[in-house]
């Protein structure tokens, strides 16, 4: 069936610092990408996507590439602020059906 | 328009009771899915409805738990026998349309706790 992997958390950063979270997936299909944010307390909210090889989704200073041949969707972001401190959940969904889910790293971001 | 309404936020039963989760999906959405966090955990799968039908239930306990969504009124949710272990985050998600560009919009949850 498919899966979705991401890395263990917390991670821990200070302001300003690079941000990479790692997530590979598994799929018979062809699926839909997707990268989840869920502050403490609150529902999962629509980071960014991305529908097809090699499209790059990205969003409020966030990006992650499809890459088929190495099946990930990593996402970074340049300088993280401490209002990014949260839950992501990276996501799959295959032929649009439900989503498969990542367990989510937190990050943390120290000032 | 109004995001996808989950209520109540919070709702705790004692062992043996049962628990009933709504959720009102976004304006013009006609699919519905619901999914449990247990703690520290992501997201899991449980059923897929459209207006009066189950689509695909494949995450569900095989007992005590059901799900409808009527042609009026909101999606339910519905846990009897509640148990410990059913404590956990119920999120109600909901579409337009299924597809590879449709995003599903996620309510606040309802978080359940079995005392």
């Amino acid at each position: 069936g498919d899966s979705v992997t991401q890395m263990e958390g917390p991670v821990t950063l200070s302001e300003e610092a690079f941000l990479t979270i790692n997530c590979t997936y598994t799929a018979t299909g062809y699926p839909s990408l997707f990268w989840y944010v869920q502050y403490p307390g609150e529902g999962l909210q629509l980071l960014l996507k991305a529908t097809k090889a090699d499209d790059k989704g990205s969003n409020k200073g966030f990006e992650a590439t499809y890459r088929k041949e190495t099946t990930s969707f990593h996402l970074e972001k340049g300088s993280v602020q401490v209002s990014d401190s949260a839950v992501y959940f990276c996501a799959l969904s295959d032929r649009g059906r439900a989503l498969t889910f990542g367990s989510g790293t937190r990050l943390q971001v120290q000032p | 328009n109004a995001g996808v309404m989950q209520n109540p936020r919070h709702l705790v039963r004692r062992r043996g009771q049962e628990a009933r989760l709504r959720c009102s999906p976004m304006k013009g959405h006609s699919h519905v899915y619901w999914y449990r966090q247990l703690p520290e955990e992501g997201l899991k799968f449980m059923v897929y409805l459209q207006k009066e039908n189950i689509i695909d239930e494949s995450g569900m306990p095989k007992e005590r738990f059901s799900a409808e969504f009527p042609k009026e009124g909101p999606s339910i949710l519905r846990i009897q026998q509640v148990v410990r272990g059913d404590s956990a985050a119920y999120f109600c998600a909901s579409s337009p349309q299924t597809g590879r560009n449709t995003e599903a919009f996620f309510g606040q949850g309802t978080r359940l706790t079995v005392v």
